[in-house]
């Protein structure tokens, strides 16, 4: 099944500096990777995704790449700020419904942004 | 719309007891399913539902069990718990698995097992 690494497990940068937050996968069939925002006590929320017949997405300062031939995927987040301090999942599945819809998770990358 | 509805919030159980966690959603989506989240493991799948009637197993299922006879309830029983199923446990829902929908995530339900 598929298997999902995720680096690094924790990352501090400076106020208005760029974090990356890296993700390889096992399955070559996996053709879906959302990204997961979860803040302290609360429940996980989707903030980007992205799909295998897509290179690149951008939404404001969030952006996900994506290398089908490395089969691995990243998260970068420029000019961070306080509030994006928050633990973040990749993500993968081989979305055509049934078992290959199930999301599986990496482990995490809890993010500090320093004031 | 509530969304996707978890109760308890918080329990806490002896090893041994069995119970049951809620989970509802009201947005007539197919897919349900049970995560667990400890510390530096990230969010594991217990079991999951593409629709009522149907349900599989996930990455962890050993000591519980689901069952799916309505579209809008999916509840996890844990049949004897244990001090390794103290967890934090979501409860999630798409309108048919990962392809094309954001999975929604209710709130949670935090179980300590002593």
């Amino acid at each position: 099944g598929e298997n999902v690494e995720q680096h690094p497990s924790t990352l501090s940068v400076q106020e208005g500096d760029s974090a990356v937050i890296k993700c390889t996968y096992s399955d070559s069939a996996s053709n879906y990777f959302p990204w997961y925002k979860q803040e302290l006590g609360k429940r996980p929320q989707l903030i980007i995704d992205i799909r295998s017949n897509v290179g690149e997405k951008k939404d404001q300062r969030i952006a996900v790449t994506l290398n089908k031939t490395a089969k691995h995927f990243s998260l970068h987040i420029t000019e961070t700020q306080p509030e994006d301090s928050a633990v973040y999942f990749c993500a993968a599945s081989n979305g055509y419904g049934g078992s290959q819809g199930n999301l599986i998770f990496g482990k995490g990358t809890k993010l500090s942004v320093k004031p | 719309n509530a969304g996707v509805t978890q109760t308890p919030k918080f329990q806490v159980l002896k090893t041994g007891q069995s119970m049951t966690l809620q989970c509802a959603q009201d947005m007539n989506h197919e897919y349900m399913s049970w995560y667990r989240q400890d510390p530096g493991m990230g969010l594991r799948l217990i079991h999951y539902s593409v629709g009522a009637g149907i349900t599989d197993q996930g990455e962890v299922p050993n000591g519980y069990n689901v069952s799916r006879s309505t579209t809008e309830d999916f509840p996890l029983r844990l049949l004897s718990a244990a001090p390794s199923q103290t967890s934090v446990y979501f409860c999630a829902s798409s309108y048919f698995g990962g392809r094309t929908e954001t999975q929604y995530f209710g709130p949670g339900t935090r179980l300590l097992v002593l």
